[in-house]
């Protein structure tokens, strides 16, 4: 089944404490991209990816950083958490970065809370 | 990317039709409408998109207008499961969600 599958589903952590949220997607995409959503405020973008070795910011990337080292594989990495990044995360694919059509399909989501 | 305008909330007797609106008043020729929804807390799912021409699959029909400033997606035949929150999306790039529009089918 093509799907784009992150873990964990649920993180309770507590600060400074390193961690990071794996998203994986088996439909070859190019593009992979992550959001998170706080209450009130949507979706926000944290970084994107257009291939692999290719990383650039989102609206929200202070306090992440991300890798493509491998195509399927965009994992989100809090180096310090901070009780900030609280939130609902979602990793999302598609096929390429252009939009003609190339809807984004997005992950289950990981809550994280940080205390 | 255009920024769009939708309205907070709406609600839907179950078995009609669900018009939900769009303004993207500043949306470029090469840039697409989308359409999402997000139940409760889950992934937001893909519904339909479009460049100028209305559109329909199984799930919704997207009708743009003529100068492309705004866009209507439409549940022919809304179900208790269409509860959820729809976001229009209008882009080249990147996806900007804005906080959409709220629909509550009701019995």
């Amino acid at each position: 089944e093509a799907q784009v599958t992150q873990n964990p589903r649920y993180l309770i952590t507590v600060t400074g404490k390193k961690l990071t949220v794996t998203c994986s997607q088996n439909m070859n995409h190019e593009y992979m991209s992550w959001y998170r959503q706080d209450p009130g405020l949507g979706l926000r973008q944290i970084y994107y990816s257009m291939n692999v070795e290719v990383t650039d910011k989102g609206d929200v990337p202070e306090g992440y950083k991300v890798s493509r080292k491998e195509k399927r594989n965009f994992p989100l990495i809090l180096e310090s958490p901070s009780p900030n990044q609280t939130s609902l995360y979602f990793c999302a694919s598609s096929l390429t970065g252009k939009r003609y059509n190339s809807p984004l399909h997005f992950g289950n989501g990981t809550r994280l809370t940080v205390t | 990317d255009a920024k769009t305008t939708q309205p907070p909330s709406m609600d839907c007797a179950e078995g009609r039709a669900a018009n939900l609106p769009c303004n993207h008043s500043t949306i470029s020729g090469n840039e697409y409408v989308y359409w999402y929804r997000q139940i409760h807390s889950q992934g937001p799912q893909y519904i339909i998109h479009g460049l100028k021409n209305n559109e329909t699959n199984e799930m919704a029909s997207l009708i743009i207008t003529e100068d492309r400033k705004s866009s209507t997606l439409i549940l022919p035949h809304a179900t208790l499961r269409d509860t959820a929150v729809y976001y229009c999306i209008a882009t080249g790039n990147q996806f900007y969600f804005g906080t959409g529009t709220s629909l509550t089918v009701i019995p």
